[in-house]
C-alpha cells in the first residue's frame, strides 16, 4: 500500500536558525506530493506542491521542498526560522490506485516548536 | 470568494447515537472530500463526492456516510458512534478529482 513517513514526531529549532522536516514516500510512479501547515485547532493550508518539472518547489511563508525520486524523498526546508510557524506539518502524496485513489494520503505529521 | 466551510465546528455525542456534519464547499467547486483525523495522527480519507455521487472510498465502515446536493455542499453522516470516532473531521472542495484540495476548519466531535 501507498505510504508517507514523517520519521521526526518533534523538533524545537531556535528562531532564525535553519529547518528541514523530512518526508518519504512510497511509490512506482512520479507522485504528486504537498506539504501542509496545521496550526492548533484549524484546518489544513497548503504550503507548496509537486507534480513534475523543476525538484526544487518554492512555496508560501518563505519554505521551499525538494523531491529527490532516488532517495523517495520530498524534505521540506527554510533558511530561517520565525515563531510563528511553529504548528504541525504533514507531508502527503496522491493515491494513484484502489478506493482513494486521487484523494491525499497524509504522514502523520512533525510537530515545530521554536524557542526564542 | 468564500472558502470551504463547516459546520459545527464542535461537538458532543454520546456513544450509539448519529451526527451529521456538514461543509459548503469552495465556489466553483464540484468536488468534495471528508477525512478524519484522530489525535496525533495524519488525516485518513474516509470518502469523496463528485457530482452528488461517491467516487472513491477509504478503509471506513459502512457506518460512515454521505450526501452531495446540487449546490455541492455535502454532509457526512456517522451511525451508531463509538469512542473512537471522536477527532477532528475535514472536509476538503476541489476543481475536479485529483485536483488541489482546499480544506475547512473541520468538525471537532467528541463521542462519551
Amino acid at each position: 500500500a501507498q505510504s508517507v513517513t514523517q520519521p521526526d514526531i518533534h523538533i524545537t529549532v531556535s528562531e532564525g536558525a535553519s529547518l528541514e522536516l523530512r518526508c518519504n514516500y512510497s511509490y512506482g510512479a512520479t507522485p504528486y506530493l504537498f506539504w501542509y501547515v496545521q496550526s492548533p485547532g484549524q484546518g489544513l493550508q497548503l504550503l507548496l506542491k509537486y507534480f513534475s518539472g523543476d525538484t526544487l518547489v518554492q512555496g508560501i511563508k518563505g519554505f521551499e521542498a525538494e523531491f529527490k525520486r532516488s532517495q523517495s524523498s520530498f524534505n521540506l526546508r527554510k533558511p530561517s526560522v520565525h515563531w510563528s510557524d511553529a504548528a504541525e506539518y504533514f507531508c502527503a502524496v496522491v493515491a494513484d490506485y484502489g478506493g482513494s485513489q486521487g484523494n491525499l494520503i497524509f504522514g502523520k505529521g512533525t510537530k515545530l516548536s521554536v524557542k526564542p | 470568494e468564500t472558502g470551504v466551510t463547516q459546520s459545527p465546528t464542535h461537538l458532543i455525542k454520546t456513544r450509539g447515537q448519529q451526527v451529521t456534519l456538514r461543509c459548503s464547499s469552495q465556489s466553483g467547486h464540484n468536488t468534495v472530500s471528508w477525512y478524519q483525523q484522530a489525535l496525533g495522527q495524519g488525516p485518513q480519507f474516509i470518502f469523496q463526492y463528485y457530482r452528488e455521487e461517491e467516487n472513491g472510498r477509504g478503509n471506513f465502515p459502512p457506518r460512515f456516510s454521505g450526501l452531495q446536493f446540487p449546490n455541492y455542499s455535502s454532509e457526512l453522516n456517522v451511525n451508531a458512534l463509538e469512542l473512537d470516532d471522536s477527532a477532528l473531521y475535514l472536509c476538503a472542495s476541489s476543481l475536479g478529482v485529483g485536483s488541489e484540495a482546499f480544506f475547512g476548519q473541520g468538525t471537532r466531535l467528541t463521542v462519551v
